[in-house]
């Protein structure tokens, strides 16, 4: 069946530190891609999305790029901030009426 | 992008009691809703799928007869938790999807539950 496999946590940087969280999947057909992040006591929220391969999804300085030859989608930032600290999710769909397969999540926590 | 709007977002209830959960999309119809369930610390666990008009779906190991889903309307599901126990305390989050708006889904805030 379609999975998601997204890196354990916690992850804890320092400010303006790299961030990588690897997410790489597995789907029959093709899947549209995701990364929603989840503040402490909140739902989900989108941060970006791609719907096909080579596509980048970008949005508040994270991106992440649909590659097809690798099944990954990792997440970036090049300089995390404090207000960065949640909780990371992975996902991924094929139809679309479907629920979403989520990966397990990764907090990242950053530190001033 | 669209909004989902749930409600309550917080409730303490006794055990023994029922607590009903309303997840409403304010702004698009949604054929299709979904209910999940957060264990702190972890990943969404998929309870039920929400169809207008039909009976809901639950993925195995849910008690359907306690965690009643109704979805009566394209913009309102709502989710009773029947006989509450302590171990039904939990983060329970709605999510919702209209094809107009491709192939994301949108979430509800979340409902923290706890049964005392």
């Amino acid at each position: 069946g379609d999975s998601v496999t997204q890196m354990e946590g916690p992850v804890t940087l320092s400010e303006e530190a790299f961030l990588t969280i690897n997410c790489t999947y597995t789907a029959t057909g093709y899947p549209s891609l995701f990364w929603y992040v989840q503040y402490p006591g909140e739902g989900l929220q989108l941060l970006l999305k791609a719907t096909k391969a080579d596509d980048k999804g970008s949005n508040k300085g994270f991106e992440a790029t649909y590659r097809k030859e690798t099944t990954s989608f990792h997440l970036e930032k090049g300089s995390v901030q404090v207000s960065d600290s949640a909780v990371y999710f992975c996902a991924l769909s094929v139809s679309g009426n479907t629920p979403l397969v989520f990966g397990k999540g990764t907090r990242l926590s950053v530190i001033a | 992008g669209a909004v989902v709007s749930q409600h309550p977002s917080r409730v303490i209830c006794k055990s023994g009691t029922s607590v009903k959960i309303e997840c409403r999309s304010l702004d698009f119809q949604a054929t299709t809703m979904f209910w999940y369930r957060q264990f702190p610390k972890q990943s969404l666990m998929l309870m039920a799928t929400s169809n207008e008009g039909s009976k809901a779906t639950y993925e195995q190991g849910v008690e359907k007869d306690k965690f009643l889903i109704n979805h009566a309307s394209l913009t309102l599901s709502t989710l009773t938790v029947t006989s509450a126990h302590p171990e039904d305390s939990s983060f329970y989050i709605c999510s919702a999807r209209d094809r107009s708006f491709s192939t994301e889904a949108f979430f509800g805030q979340g409902t923290r539950l706890t049964v005392v």
